[in-house]
């Protein structure tokens, strides 16, 4: 199975709500990363959780790291219609290229 | 060039034809992986480059599947005698490694349909 799984597959809400998206994994990590991706296609990079830190903010987006539970979670601030994407965290474990998640699918309803 | 490259956007091949997928990373990135994406799924780790050398394959599904990078630039990844389950969106992605915590800046993929 995957290193990460994200928690829900999906999730629709309406704009201005907040939402937040699970991440577990199996083994110990270097850093844990969150990307989006629109449409099926690239991935673009949103912020990066070291093993170390516990919590860290970009703009609208706050990420969480509890290594004793092997999980992290990301929350989408006061959430806009732009935000819908799906949203994969990926591990980096030293070892080899980042693990992705199965993804989250969010959609914000305008 | 600005970003990650990667040709054609669409391929429409017929079972049992060969394939090569390019990609061109970002200038100055030592270090270039290839995923696969099937529908609604997670990526799918292929096989890692640092420079030229590949030093984890672990990811190729079979002997049909094959990768090199020459010039520490471009790559090609080569499908052989293909099926209907290679199917999927090839992503390619490249990074800057010795910066500490690497991200990956990802290419927008080539869409593969084998009928």
């Amino acid at each position: 199975s995957q290193q990460g799984e994200e928690d829900p597959q999906a999730l629709s809400i309406q704009e201005g709500e907040n939402a937040t998206m699970n991440c577990s994994y199996k083994t110990s990590i270097n850093n844990l990363q969150w990307y989006r991706q629109n449409s099926g296609r690239g991935l673009v990079h949103l912020i990066l959780i070291r093993s170390n830190e516990r919590e860290k903010h970009s703009g609208r987006l706050r990420v969480t790291l509890d290594t004793s539970k092997k999980s992290s979670s990301l929350l989408i601030t006061a959430s806009r219609a732009a935000d819908t994407a799906s949203y994969f965290c990926a591990t980096d474990t030293g070892r080899r290229a980042l693990t992705f998640g199965s993804g989250t699918r969010l959609q914000v309803q305008p | 060039g600005a970003g990650v490259s990667q040709s054609p956007s669409n391929k429409v091949t017929e079972k049992g034809k060969d394939v090569e997928l390019r990609c061109d990373p970002i200038s100055g990135h030592t270090a270039l992986y290839w995923y696969r994406q099937s529908l609604g799924q997670g990526l799918e780790f292929l096989i890692y480059f640092q420079g030229n050398s590949a030093p984890d394959k672990s990811g190729l599904p079979s002997d049909r599947f094959s990768a090199e990078r020459t010039g520490g630039s471009v790559s090609t990844l080569t499908i052989q005698r293909t099926q209907q389950e290679d199917s999927a969106v090839y992503l390619c992605a490249s990074s800057f490694p010795g910066q500490g915590d690497e991200k990956l800046f990802f290419g927008s993929g080539t869409q593969l349909s084998v009928l």
